[in-house]
């Protein structure tokens, strides 16, 4: 079956330090992959996606490219803010055709002091 | 566009009464599921929906039902609640013929005392 695998958090960092948060896939075909967000008290958001291998997707600052050869989709940031303290879920959705239901990490959340 | 609402935001039951938490999208989205989320455990699919009048359970359906007689509205009903039950459940809908990824709700905070 598909699977998300995310780094563990929560990961602590200082404003302007860069962001890293791992992100692998197990999945048959080329499904889509997708970073979503979550602010406390708040509903998931998306953040950025990419369909198919070597897309970049980005939005925000944050950068995120579908490696097809490390079955990955890392979530990046050169320099993060207070403002970006939230948890960060990883997620796939299969390819056209197969099941309509995505799979999601567990979340990683990111603390940013000033 | 109000996207995903769901209602209440809030609620508090007593263990062995029902309810009903309503969700609502008007993006015309043929795809909405439920999903709880808790500590540790990410979230969890309930039941979802590809199309009005069809339903399907997820991974941990027992104790709930939904039914989706039209496009917008997929209500989630606790038959029995139970202590086990208290979560946050999340509302999402996303198009069934582009694939932008989810649009969630904002959530219903359930306690079961």
């Amino acid at each position: 079956g598909n699977s998300v695998t995310q780094m563990e958090g929560p990961v602590t960092l200082s404003e302007e330090a860069f962001l890293t948060i791992n992100c692998t896939y197990t999945a048959t075909g080329y499904p889509s992959l997708f970073w979503y967000v979550q602010y406390p008290g708040e509903g998931l958001q998306l953040l950025l996606k990419a369909t198919k291998a070597d897309d970049k997707g980005s939005n925000k600052g944050f950068e995120a490219t579908y490696r097809k050869e490390t079955t990955s989709f890392h979530l990046e940031k050169g320099s993060v803010q207070v403002s970006d303290s939230a948890v960060y879920f990883c997620a796939l959705s299969p390819p056209s055709g197969g099941s309509y239901i995505p799979t999601f990490g567990r979340g990683t959340s990111l603390i940013v002091h000033p | 566009n109000a996207g995903v609402t769901q209602t209440p935001k809030f609620q508090v039951l007593k263990t062995g009464q029902s309810m009903t938490l309503q969700c609502a999208q008007d993006m015309n989205h043929e795809y909405m599921s439920w999903y709880r989320q808790d500590p540790g455990m990410g979230l969890r699919l309930i039941h979802y929906s590809v199309g009005a009048g069809i339903t399907d359970q997820g991974e941990v359906p027992n104790g709930y039902n939904v039914s989706r007689s039209t496009t917008e509205d997929f209500p989630l009903r606790l038959l029995s609640a139970a202590p086990s039950q208290t979560s946050v459940y999340f509302c999402a809908s996303r198009s069934g013929t582009t694939n932008y990824g989810y649009t969630f709700g904002s959530g219903t905070r359930l306690t079961v005392v």
